[in-house]
């Protein structure tokens, strides 16, 4: 089975301070993504990576960044952290055979006081 | 703009019935639809999907139907049982096209299994 892990369940930062979430897959996926995930508005892209060194911007991609310096890691980076990202953060993979399935870490449950 | 959206936020099942979570899109390039299911505490993990050349897929005690002619997704669990209880999204392929990278999902619904 396809593993994405992500370091932290549970995050809480002061405004102001970067952040950095990270991701790792095991199954040597090209596509990486990173949703939040907000009560009644679902899953909303932030950013996906099709490739090593690259990147583009989803549905809402103000106020983050992201990472792929390896294909197995994608990390998102909050610049500046602000309230309004307090969020659940999910990151996926899609790749090989399973070519339109994510496959979703388990979450990180980020707080900005 | 075109969206994906779920006719109701929660839904209360008693356990051994057939539960049916409904989903709207707008998109009618959309050829790929799938569903996800989101236990607590957990990412969410694929369950079934369906290509828009399709009318009907059934899975384990999972069917979903497709009707394009009203843009209507829904996704019908047999003989509910406590384990079933999450919540529940439906997502289309933003991009139409059968291998694309992108989902659109809809807002969730949340299945409450009662004993």
């Amino acid at each position: 089975d396809v593993k994405v892990t992500q370091s932290s369940r549970y995050l809480v930062k002061r405004t102001g301070e970067k952040v950095f979430l990270e991701c790792v897959q095991d199954m040597d996926h090209e596509n990486m993504f990173w949703y939040r995930q907000d009560p009644g508005l679902g899953l909303r892209l932030i950013y996906f990576s099709y490739d090593v060194k690259m990147k583009e911007k989803g549905d809402i991609p103000e106020g983050y960044s992201v990472s792929r310096e390896k294909k197995e890691r994608f990390s998102l980076i909050l610049e500046s952290a602000s309230t309004n990202q307090t969020s659940m953060y999910l990151c996926a993979s899609i790749g090989g055979r399973e070519n339109e399935k994510l496959f979703f870490g388990s979450g990180t449950q980020l707080s900005v006081l | 703009g075109e969206s994906v959206g779920l006719h109701l936020p929660t839904l209360s099942v008693q356990e051994g019935d057939n539960s049916i979570i409904n989903c709207a899109y707008s998109n009618s390039a959309s050829d790929y639809f799938i569903w996800y299911k989101q236990e607590s505490g957990k990412g969410p993990q694929f369950i079934i999907d369906i290509r828009s050349n399709m009318d009907k897929r059934q899975g384990q005690r999972v069917t979903v139907l497709l009707n394009k002619t009203v843009k209507h997704l829904s996704l019908q669990i047999a003989a509910t049982q406590p384990g079933d209880s999450a919540v529940y999204f439906c997502a289309e392929n933003k991009s139409g096209k059968a291998a694309g990278n992108k989902l659109t999902f809809g807002g969730g619904t949340r299945v409450l299994v009662k004993p």
